[in-house]
């Protein structure tokens, strides 16, 4: 059985640097095929996809916050690590991590429960 | 920017058919369905336009037309209110969610 859960400050300042931490079992990060995405939600907003990276370390980030967005693995602690720079308040969101399995094209079908965060002074 | 586009809002009543459209989606690009309670992480409810994740009850279908993708909720229950999202990918290939649609069951 696959679970995701994300840790990390609920609150951060303005214009320091985010680290959230996806911490999953269930399935391995060495598996042809299979990646984990971050995800987050503002308040009352949409989805919005943040980045992804796969069991061979190929990296994927959403063109808007590519600048700002850096995925990394350990796949012998099953983690997965998401860092935002410069953070702003609209950056206030859940933030979502999620298993991407092998041929099922790039939909995630297990998700970790979110972590909210808070950006303010 | 590529974008997907959702109605805001979907009303039925129990027992009938609801109906969600995704539009915008690229040729040859999978779209992939989420559904969404308050307070909850989304769940998968179609992926591949039509294909149904062990769990999901068969009344939750996906079909395809063109540029637009519909999910098609037959025999809507209380249990069904929710927001729903759809999810699709670019050519980088980048995923993009839609704008959500709150489906009401009157």
């Amino acid at each position: 059985q696959i679970a995701l859960k994300e840790s990390g400050p609920a609150l951060v300042k303005p214009t320091q640097t985010l680290t959230l931490t996806c911490s999953f079992s269930g399935f391995s990060l060495n598996t042809s095929g299979v990646g984990v995405s971050w995800i987050r939600q503002s308040p009352g907003k949409a989805l919005e996809w943040l980045a992804l990276i796969y069991w061979n370390d190929d990296k994927r980030y959403n063109p808007s916050l590519k600048n700002r967005l850096t995925i990394t693995k350990d796949a012998s602690k099953d983690q997965v690590v998401l860092t935002m720079t410069n953070m702003d308040p609209v950056d206030t969101a859940t933030y979502y991590c999620a298993h991407r399995p092998r041929d099922w094209g790039f939909a995630v079908d297990s998700w970790g429960q979110g972590t909210l965060v808070t950006v303010s002074s | 920017s590529y974008e997907l586009t959702q109605s805001p809002s979907v009303s039925v009543s129990p027992g009938q058919t609801a109906r969600i459209n995704c539009s915008g989606v690229l040729p040859k690009q999978y779209v992939h369905w989420y559904q969404q309670k308050p307070g909850q992480a989304p769940v998968l409810v179609i992926y591949k336009d039509e294909k149904r994740p062990s769990g999901i009850a068969e009344r939750f279908s996906g079909s395809s037309s063109g540029t637009t993708v519909t999910l098609t909720i037959s025999g809507v229950q209380a249990e069904d209110e929710a927001d729903y999202y759809c999810q699709s990918t670019d050519s980088n290939p980048s995923m993009v969610f839609g704008g959500g649609t709150k489906l009401t069951v009157l």
